[in-house]
């Protein structure tokens, strides 16, 4: 099973919005609602930001958002911050769990 | 407040089997709405999901792993393990112990602080 497609970096200016996409297979992001997305700072582990496509957990900021379209699930996070520079990574399952390659995210 | 904690050796021969242990704290490991698994990252790359196991025992595996992977359970002891076996250089990780839902399968709320293992003679 390959792993899910990342663009390898995104950036944007404090106060803008960017989007992270996560491109997979019909069963892996187009079929449910099962993708979730984990922010991952220098030597941290990661953190679950978005699950099952959209929700966010308690404490996470509203700043981020997660949607899909198709077999293509999205990370977005508005109003961006210098803290928001991090590493992102999808994740999904199809009878296996499947992570992407993770995105950086530059604060410019 | 949940909490997990790797242990085990940080420097590992090649050949040789690779052991490491999840204690969990702040909650228990015999939960029904959670498996149990290991994740780990090389250096500088991404994620790969090694395995899962939920406290009854049943367990599975990430494919391209799989024939080098035993994860087990210790309920009296609020404990999960990894073995993967004959390692080389490549096996070089840090490696993560997280909780997972078990009802999707897709999302892992609480991990450890991650733990690195070096594969070198």
């Amino acid at each position: 099973q390959s792993a899910l497609t990342q663009p390898a970096s995104v950036s944007g200016s404090p106060g803008q919005s960017i989007t992270i996409s996560c491109t997979g297979t019909t069963s892996e992001v187009g079929s449910y609602n099962l993708v979730s997305w984990y922010q991952q700072h220098p030597g941290k582990a990661p953190k679950l930001m978005i699950y099952e496509g959209s929700k966010r957990p308690s404490g996470v900021s509203n700043r981020f958002s997660g949607s899909k379209s198709g077999n293509t699930a999205s990370l977005t996070i508005s109003g961006l911050q210098a803290e928001d520079e991090a590493d992102y990574y999808c994740c999904s399952y199809a009878g296996s769990v499947v992570f992407g390659g993770g995105t950086k995210l530059t604060v410019l | 407040q949940l909490q997990l904690q790797e242990s085990g050796p940080g420097l590992v021969k090649p050949s040789e089997t690779l052991s490491l242990t999840c204690t969990v704290s702040g909650g228990s490991i015999s939960s029904s709405s959670h498996y149990w698994g290991w994740i780990r990252q090389p250096p500088g790359k991404g994620l790969e999901w090694i395995g899962s196991i939920y406290y009854s025992g049943s367990t599975y595996y990430n494919p391209s792993l799989k024939s080098r992977v035993t994860i087990s359970v210790d309920t009296s002891k609020n404990q999960f393990s990894l073995k993967l076996s004959s390692v080389t250089a490549a096996d070089t990780a840090v490696y993560y112990c997280a909780r997972q839902n078990r009802y999707t399968s897709s999302w892992w709320d609480y991990w450890g602080q991650g733990t690195l293992v070096t594969v070198s003679s």
